[in-house]
């Protein structure tokens, strides 16, 4: 059963336009929404992430918007870069534990 | 600070083959995780420990997998006996006791080749 469902799959964006991932969660439980950044031959590491008592968060280039009601919530990259090149990952966990469900992931590719 | 330090980084073994992989964790860290990546299932979460003691290991695909934590330091997975579709990136993760950001901090994966 996939609880975090991600898309596209893949994204190939200009630089300097914007890329924007999308994600929808079934659990309600779910009250920590983390976005992961991998890089080719690298682990997963987290690049912003937000709780459900906001609808957005912004940090630099990277906004996360959050719809509680519609339980989705999104990755926007503003300004992308060709240093975004990556395959992000949205992910999901609960309050009492630290297990992240993780959606598919989408492979941006950001063109010079 | 070191990161999670996995080891081997690669692996070719054949079919029927034990193979362990290993891990440390950040130190202070009291979660640990093992996750599998393949290009057809994404990123699976294998099993997880808190404080050593395994909490969730519904994800462990078969018996031919096991995994162990025997100190807060170290922790293997090991296949036994090896197939052909365990070939994956592996990677262990942990995370600190502050619930607040919640956050993994990823080792650099194995990857794993059964022929």
């Amino acid at each position: 059963q996939q609880q975090v469902k991600q898309s596209p799959k893949s994204l190939i964006v200009q630089k300097g336009g914007i890329s924007i991932i999308n994600c929808a969660y079934e659990n309600t439980a779910f009250d920590y929404f983390p976005w992961y950044q991998q890089f080719p031959g690298k682990g997963p590491a987290l690049l912003i992430a937000i709780r459900p008592d906001v609808s957005e968060k912004k940090e630099g280039r990277f906004t996360i918007s959050f719809n509680k009601s519609a339980k989705q919530f999104s990755l926007h990259i503003m300004d992308s870069q060709p240093g975004d090149s990556a395959t992000y990952f949205c992910a999901a966990s609960k309050a009492a534990g630290n297990k992240l469900t993780f959606g598919g992931g989408t492979r941006v590719l950001v063109k010079p | 600070d070191a990161g999670v330090i996995q080891s081997p980084r690669h692996e070719v073994t054949e079919m029927g083959q034990e193979v362990t992989l290993r891990c440390k964790p950040i130190s202070g860290h009291d979660y640990l995780f093992w996750y599998r990546q393949t290009m057809m299932r994404g990123l699976e979460l294998l099993i997880y420990f808190n404080n050593n003691v395994p909490i969730d290991d519904s994800g462990m695909p078969e018996d031919r997998f096991s995994a162990k934590m025997p100190n807060a330091s170290f922790s293997t997975l090991k296949i036994q006996p090896s197939e052909p579709r365990d070939s994956a990136v592996y990677f262990c993760a942990s995370s600190p006791p502050d619930r607040v950001h919640n956050e993994q901090f990823f080792g650099p994966g194995t990857r794993l080749t059964v022929l």
